[in-house]
This record gives structure tokens, sequence and C-alpha cells, in this order.
């Protein structure tokens, strides 16, 4: 099946490090997206690509960076990690066409910065 | 940009009863508006969207109804089951397939 997944899916990491996480998907969508989830704060945007050579800041861009590799890959970089960055990320894909709306989002990335 | 509110962030339900989940959005120009469930531990999923146009829709035992004068739209779940428990959020959107704006989230519970 079609699917999107997200590497690492548990992550460590100390404050100043440098970590990226990665997204696949072989649904064959054009639209990406990185989102970030923290209890009570529900899903904020972080990034979205709406093509290979397309990105764009979300709601909370301050802090990471991203990377649209290929039309399947879009990868989440926190140069350095800060421990107010301890949290769940996730990874959505959807198609171009307007009539299709649904997000299909990634199992997630359990991240702490200690 | 688009703010969406969500209430109540927690709802305890006993088996059999009803369920309703409010939002309200603050960009009148937004014509989307879908619902996502997240089980413990797993990735958030679309449940039932509805788009500007409509009032109502329903699929099932769960509903959603639009208020375009208001800016608000909820999510009613009928004869809860303990499988409905999860986080359910609502989002809304100027133009479907674009990026959404979340709420905050609900945590239903259903109590057998």
């Amino acid at each position: 099946d079609a699917d999107v997944t997200q590497t690492p899916r548990n992550r460590i990491t100390k404050t100043g490090k440098r970590i990226m996480l990665e997204c696949s998907q072989t649904k064959g969508h054009d639209r990406m997206y990185w989102y970030r989830q923290d209890p009570g704060l529900g899903l904020r945007l972080i990034y979205y690509s709406f093509d290979v050579k397309d990105i764009n800041k979300g709601e909370i861009s301050d802090g990471y960076s991203v990377s649209r590799q290929a039309q399947a890959k879009f990868s989440l970089s926190l140069e350095s990690a800060i421990p107010n960055q301890t949290a769940l990320y996730f990874c959505a894909t959807s198609p171009t066409n307007s009539g299709d709306n649904e997000q299909f989002f990634g199992p997630g990335t359990r991240l702490t910065v200690l | 940009g688009e703010n969406v509110e969500q209430h109540p962030s927690t709802l305890s339900v006993q088996e059999g009863d009803s369920a309703v989940i409010k939002c309200t959005y603050s960009d009148s120009a937004s014509n989307y508006f879908p619902w996502y469930k997240q089980e413990l531990g797993k990735r958030p999923q679309l449940i039932i969207d509805i788009r500007s146009n409509v009032g109502e829709k329903k699929d099932q035992r769960i509903a959603v109804t639009l208020n375009k004068t208001a800016k608000h739209f909820s999510l009613h779940i009928t004869e809860t089951q303990p499988e409905d428990s999860a986080v359910y959020f609502c989002a809304a959107t100027l133009n479907a397939g674009n990026m959404l704006t979340f709420g905050g989230g609900t945590r239903l519970m259903v109590k057998p």
C-alpha cells in the first residue's frame, strides 16, 4: 500500500546538536508538510512544499529548516536543537487536485532534546 | 491568518451516549473544514469533512454541522463506543488542498 514513512521514529539528543528528520512517501503526492504536535496545542505547521522547487514557512518555522530532495522526500532539520523543540513531529502529504483534500500523515517522530 | 479554537479539551462520556465537540474559526473566507481522529500512539486520520456550501454531513454515527454566520462547526458522535476514544482535531482552510489550521484537540474518553 502507498504510504508515508518517517525516520527515525524516536530520537533523543542533546542541546546544540544538529538533527535531521526524514519523510518519504509512495503516494505520488506533490504536496508535503511538516507539523509539530504538543499537548493542548494541536498540530502546528512548520514548513510546507507544494512541489519540488517550492518551500514555504508555516506558523512556527523559527529554528527549523527543510529540504525537498525529490517529490517523494521532504526532510526537516533542527540546526541547533533546544529543549523546547521536544515534541512529536508529523510529516503529511496531500494530492494537488483541490477536489481531493485529505492529508495523509506519517507515523510520527518523537524527539526529545535534553 | 486563520485561528481555530476547539472545545472542550477533554470530554468523558458513558458508552452509548452522544458526544459533541465544537470549533470556531476566525477567517470568514475559510471554506473547508475537516475532522481528524488520532488514536493513542497512532497518526491522525481524516474521519469526515464539510465544505462551506453544505450545512450538515453525516457518515453513520458521526456528523458535522457548520454555521457560517457564526463561524463555528461541530462534530457529533452518537451511540459512542469504547473504540471512539481518541483525540479529535478540527481544522479549517481557505480552499481544500491548501494548508490546514488545526484546533488544539479534544481528548474523548468513552467509559464502558
